[in-house]
């Protein structure tokens, strides 16, 4: 079946270390996205994607890098310089950056420990 | 540019009652509209959405939402209820601006359902 993978599923960072989330898609989607969620804040939009080789900062992204070397793929770095990064962390795709509605992944709750 | 408020941030009801979750939108460009529910450490489902079409539009899980220009509303409904609702929904809206098109999520309705 086809959809979003997201890992690991749980992730505990150490002070100053920068972690990596993974977002694989077999959708053929063009459009790649990543959200974060926070508990009354809805989603708000890091980093996004409408093609290969290329993406656009969101609302949020300071703390954050990505890449986008394939089609399927969209990693999100969160780096030290995020300070508070503990969130619940959502990938999404659309075919392409058109309202069709997202497909989202199940998620990656993100903790500083 | 484009909001969106969700009134209500927990709505309680019974099982086999109605069920209304209400949004508010404000968009500068014609909007597009979705409804959409996550349950407990999941990601969000799309249950439907509004594209310019009929105003009435029916979605999954027996969920309707009626798009009302004048209100600038999209309440989301359910004639009746079941325990299997409990979860959070989130309204949200796009539009084309600069740069392509820009989706906001409001801050989401929990949903719970009593027996």
């Amino acid at each position: 079946d086809g959809g979003i993978t997201q890992s690991p599923k749980y992730l505990f960072r150490k002070e100053g270390q920068n972690v990596t989330l993974s977002c694989e898609q077999n959708l053929n989607h063009d459009a790649m996205y990543w959200y974060r969620q926070d508990p009354g804040q809805g989603l708000r939009l890091i980093y996004y994607s409408q093609i290969v080789n290329d993406f656009q900062k969101g609302d949020i992204a300071e703390g954050y890098s990505v890449s986008r070397e394939k089609k399927e793929s969209f990693p999100l770095t969160v780096t030290s310089a995020q300070k508070n990064p503990t969130a619940f962390y959502l990938c999404a795709s659309s075919p392409q950056d058109r309202p069709y509605g997202y497909t989202f992944g199940s998620g990656t709750r993100l903790t500083v420990v | 540019a484009q909001s969106v408020t969700q009134l209500g941030s927990h709505v309680s009801v019974s099982e086999g009652a109605l069920v209304l979750l209400r949004c508010n939108y404000s968009s500068s460009v014609p909007p597009y509209l979705f409804w959409y529910v996550q349950y407990p450490n999941q990601g969000l489902q799309l249950l439907l959405k509004y594209t310019s079409a009929a105003t009435l539009v029916k979605g999954i899980n027996g969920f309707e939402a009626e798009f009302k220009k004048s209100e600038t509303s999209f309440h989301l409904t359910k004639p009746s209820a079941h325990m299997s609702d409990a979860a959070e929904y989130f309204c949200a809206v796009s539009g084309l601006n600069t740069g392509g098109f820009k989706t906001i999520f409001g801050a989401g309705t929990r949903l719970f359902v009593k027996a």
